[in-house]
């Protein structure tokens, strides 16, 4: 079964407005992490947060993490056609910590018109 | 991008063949992962490996099999290909946090 699940399933934004995904997820967790997806090609790690963290920088991206509503937003600032993808969160299956694998979510499918 | 190669990159094979599909890694990562992508489904493990002959089953791993006899190999196997085994299939390696993707084998099985 899916552990995070994206919302929303698509988003279509002006280049230059700020991009925010979300993505809720089922059992506790030790670390969420992002993907991004170009068409057809493999997935990105853009950024990993651990529970004990908050929130979280990476260049134009900002992520922040709810344990407590079981739930992770991904902000893109000032976006660019670039930006134009598919991202997913994902979990730990276990509490391994990734090494038994990750949990994807669907994914939002964000559009950025020139 | 980590050296990861997956091969054949495009596969279209007959129901009741066997396929086996390839990833490669020059990282010398620990981990390696078998996910499929679908419509609707995002993307769902098979099968992963710790090290050197020792693997295990993801969330999706009947009709699957894999191997992993050298640390920068592992091979996927269809045992007997079926039309629902239609995908995209991805690699992927780690050190134990963050994964790397290959680019993906698109099979169809007809």
């Amino acid at each position: 079964s899916q552990q995070g699940e994206e919302d929303p399933q698509a988003l279509s934004i002006q280049e230059g407005e700020n991009a925010t995904m979300n993505c809720s997820y089922k059992t506790s967790i030790n670390n969420l992490q992002w993907y991004r997806q170009n068409s057809g090609r493999g997935l990105v790690h853009l950024i990993l947060i651990r529970s004990n963290e908050r929130e979280k920088h990476s260049g134009r991206l900002r992520v922040t993490l709810d344990t407590s509503k079981k739930s992770s937003s991904l902000l893109i600032t000032a976006s660019r056609a670039a930006d134009t993808a598919s991202y997913f969160c994902a979990t730990d299956r276990h509490s391994g910590g990734g090494a038994d694998g990750l949990t994807f979510g669907k994914g939002t499918h964000l559009i950025i018109q020139p | 991008d980590a050296g990861i190669t997956q091969s054949p990159r495009h596969k279209v094979t007959e129901t009741g063949t066997p396929v086996t599909l390839r990833c490669h890694q020059t990282e010398n990562h620990r981990y390696m992962y078998w996910y499929r992508q679908d419509p609707g489904h995002g993307l769902r493990l098979i099968h992963y490996s710790y090290g050197v002959k020792d693997t295990d089953k993801g969330e999706v791993s009947d009709g699957y099999s894999v191997s992993r006899s050298k640390t920068e190999d592992f091979l996927l196997t269809l045992e007997s290909a079926t039309s629902s085994q239609t995908s995209v299939y991805f690699c992927a390696i780690s050190a134990g946090f963050e994964a790397f993707f290959g680019q993906g084998t698109r099979l169809t099985v007809v």
